[in-house]
């Protein structure tokens, strides 16, 4: 069974750093792309980054383009999402999402709320 | 980047009815690149169209896509109970990758 799941979230000030993480389990993690996704509270979604099975491609949305870094570790089954210089326009509950070739987002975590204030 | 727009924001119906959901992009997007999801309060999306017209593993044949260029639709022949919800539209034919900010299915 495929299965996400992320952590790392939590308050933040602004200004702050958070890394948050997805465990992947029950696929070849290596061999699939992978994306953050989020949700601002009571909004709809927005696409923040994906990055290919190998590492090697990365693309970012601008509102977090310089400030946030996407990378993956395939040893250990895991994407991350490095967050920095947050502000309160982050907040929100990020998702992991698998792409699975031609197949966008078929799986998803059941996310982590990041919540940025003083 | 490419703006996608969802009409109706909200489209109320009773269960058995027919919902048809309206997605539009500001430029052509190749239908390869068209998906629908479904969110339920508290939950996570769940991709239930790709390709604008094939249904995910799963999903039930009462859900149907189609369109193609700028106009595409998401068509629910019978409105079950589990399928009051908000769903989103989202292209990834140009980055950044963009969502539709979705239209809220509700009890008549």
């Amino acid at each position: 069974e495929v299965q996400l799941v992320e952590s790392g979230g939590g308050l933040v000030q602004p200004g702050g750093s958070l890394r948050l993480s997805c465990a992947a389990s029950g696929f070849t993690f290596s061999s699939y792309e992978m994306n953050w996704v989020r949700q601002a509270p009571g909004k709809g979604l927005e696409w923040v980054s994906y990055i290919s099975s190998s590492g090697s491609t990365i693309y970012y949305a601008d509102s977090v383009k310089g400030r946030f870094t996407i990378s993956r570790d395939n040893a250990k089954n895991s994407l991350y999402l490095q967050m920095n210089s947050l502000r309160a326009e982050d907040t929100a509950v990020y998702y992991c999402a698998r792409d699975d070739d031609t197949i966008p987002h078929d799986y998803w975590g059941q996310g982590t709320l990041v919540t940025v204030s003083s | 980047e490419i703006v996608m727009t969802q009409s109706p924001a909200t489209l109320s119906l009773s269960p058995g009815e027919r919902a048809t959901l309206s997605c539009r992009a500001s430029q052509s997007v190749s239908s390869s690149y068209l998906s629908w999801y479904q969110q339920k309060p508290g939950q996570a999306p769940r991709l239930l169209i790709y390709g604008a017209s094939t249904r995910a593993t799963g999903i039930p044949a009462r859900f149907s896509g189609s369109g193609s260029g700028t106009d595409f639709t998401l068509t629910i022949s019978s409105l079950q109970p589990e399928d009051f919800a908000v769903y989103y539209c989202q292209q990834d034919y140009n980055l950044p990758f963009t969502f539709g900010p979705g239209t809220k299915v509700d009890i008549k």
